[in-house]
């Protein structure tokens, strides 16, 4: 069972900042098979990027993501007041088929 | 535009059973996988089920045995059978487009409630 660890667990920051957050994974995944979601109170988990690197669609460019094997990357150019909620990566594997890692909550210092 | 919307949760006791729906439009629903996933203050986001597009459905472990997940594409609607519930299954149940391993998008969710 793949376990991902997100960290840190809440990110506080201003408006303008650069966030980076980390997603590990127990075992290696592949790159194809790795994705962050953005969530805001009272919604639905919204798709960010998928196979680890590309923005899906719509998403912002200050949006990116990096890594490879255990270890990946969401990283928010600047932060804009939109920006603030919580961030999940989710990894498709063997069993579970999928899961997720506990979230990165964004919020305003 | 794709758009996803749920129904069916509400308050359930300990035992009892509950059927989640979820209609979906702006795609041929037939071409694709869906997908359940709830999401709990305590355990946060975890994948429920799966059904591919000729019906094949695949389920978390904490769920086999209980869950049932089907479709009818000529409906464009996704189904899921709870039963034997217990307190563990108190979560927001969202379903979403399983999309080349991603979920996109989602539904808003159905909160199902398992209380005495």
């Amino acid at each position: 069972e793949i376990v991902l660890t997100q960290s840190p667990g809440t990110l506080s920051l201003s408006p303008g900042d650069r966030a980076t957050l980390s997603c590990r994974a127990s075992q290696s995944v592949s790159s194809s098979n790795l994705a962050w979601y953005q969530q805001k109170p009272g919604q639905a988990p919204r798709l960010l990027i998928y196979g680890a690197s590309s923005r899906a669609y719509g998403i912002p460019d200050r949006f990116s993501g990096s890594g490879s094997g255990t270890d990946f990357t969401l990283t928010i150019s600047r932060l804009e007041p939109e920006d603030f909620a919580v961030y999940y990566c989710q990894q498709y594997g063997s069993s579970p088929l999928f899961s997720f890692g506990p979230g990165t909550k964004v919020d305003i210092k | 535009q794709v758009h996803l919307v749920e129904s069916g949760g509400g308050l359930v006791k300990p035992g009892g059973s509950l059927r989640l729906s979820c209609a979906v439009s702006g795609l041929t629903f037939g071409d694709w996988y869906m997908a359940w996933i709830r999401q709990t203050p305590g355990k946060g986001l975890e994948w429920v089920s799966h059904i591919t597009s000729s019906g094949d459905a695949t389920y978390a472990d904490s769920v086999k045995g209980r869950f049932a997940v089907s479709r009818d594409n000529a409906r464009d609607s996704l189904y899921l059978q709870m039963n034997s519930l217990t307190a563990e299954d108190t979560a927001v149940y969202f379903c979403a487009r399983e999309y080349y391993k991603r979920f996109d998008p989602w539904g808003q969710g159905t909160l199902v409630t398992v209380s005495s």
